[in-house]
């Protein structure tokens, strides 16, 4: 079956530093989502793609912030630079149609955490 | 803005006891609403969606109604095993948006 891949799964960083976060969806899906997930809360969307376009990154902190999906397909989430309160689970989901009318799919996230 | 709530944030029984899940949302206006499993460090695994014109959904030993006059979804999961322990999150898809509002989940340990 196939499944949202996500890389790196564990990262453990310095404040101030760069990190990236990889994501590749199931094949075929059109729409990308990244959200964040502190411990013991749901997930909030961060930013969303429709193929390579984004649709809604209202929740994305700009200021240090920033993803992409250059061809439409796996997307890349990075934080420049990090700080404490960036330490939680990025979770990356993919569905096949626009959002909310599918199911969406999950990765197995990337752990993040800053000291 | 849409509000979920999931109450209790844990609890713990004894196998082959049912489980009752409950999920409230703020705004009756949905478009459908997911139920969620999450395994400790792990991402999410929908386990059933329920469109707003559907009462509930089921699958396997898992069923889940939905009333959205009250507010409310619950997730019964029947003869519960060790192997259902998890987190359980909902999510509300609200009508005029596409942005899912997720719970914070409820902590579900069976007992052996």
């Amino acid at each position: 079956e196939a499944e949202v891949a996500q890389s790196p799964r564990y990262k453990i960083t310095e404040k101030s530093q760069a990190v990236a976060f990889w994501c590749d969806p199931i094949s075929g899906h059109a729409t990308l989502y990244w959200y964040r997930q502190i411990l013991g809360q749901g997930p909030e969307l961060l930013v969303q793609f429709q193929d390579e376009s984004v649709v809604d990154d209202s929740q994305l902190p700009k200021d240090r912030f920033s993803a992409e999906r250059l061809k439409g397909v796996d997307s890349t989430l990075k934080i420049q630079p990090a700080e404490l309160g960036d330490s939680a689970m990025y979770l990356c989901a993919s569905s096949k149609g626009l959002a909310g009318a599918d199911t969406q799919y999950f990765g197995p996230g990337t752990r993040l955490t800053v000291l | 803005k849409q509000e979920v709530t999931q109450i209790p944030a844990a609890l713990s029984v004894p196998e082959g006891e049912n489980l009752v899940l409950n999920c409230s949302f703020t705004d009756s206006a949905i478009y459908n609403l997911q139920w969620f499993r999450q395994d400790p460090g792990k991402g999410l695994t929908s386990l059933l969606l329920i469109q707003s014109s559907q009462r509930e959904q089921t699958s396997g030993r898992l069923n889940a109604s939905l009333d959205k006059s009250s507010g409310r979804s619950t997730l019964y999961i029947a003869a519960s095993q060790p192997g259902d322990s998890a987190t359980y999150l909902c999510a509300v898809r609200p009508s005029n948006d596409y942005k899912l509002s997720f719970g914070a989940g409820t902590t579900v340990t069976v007992r052996a």
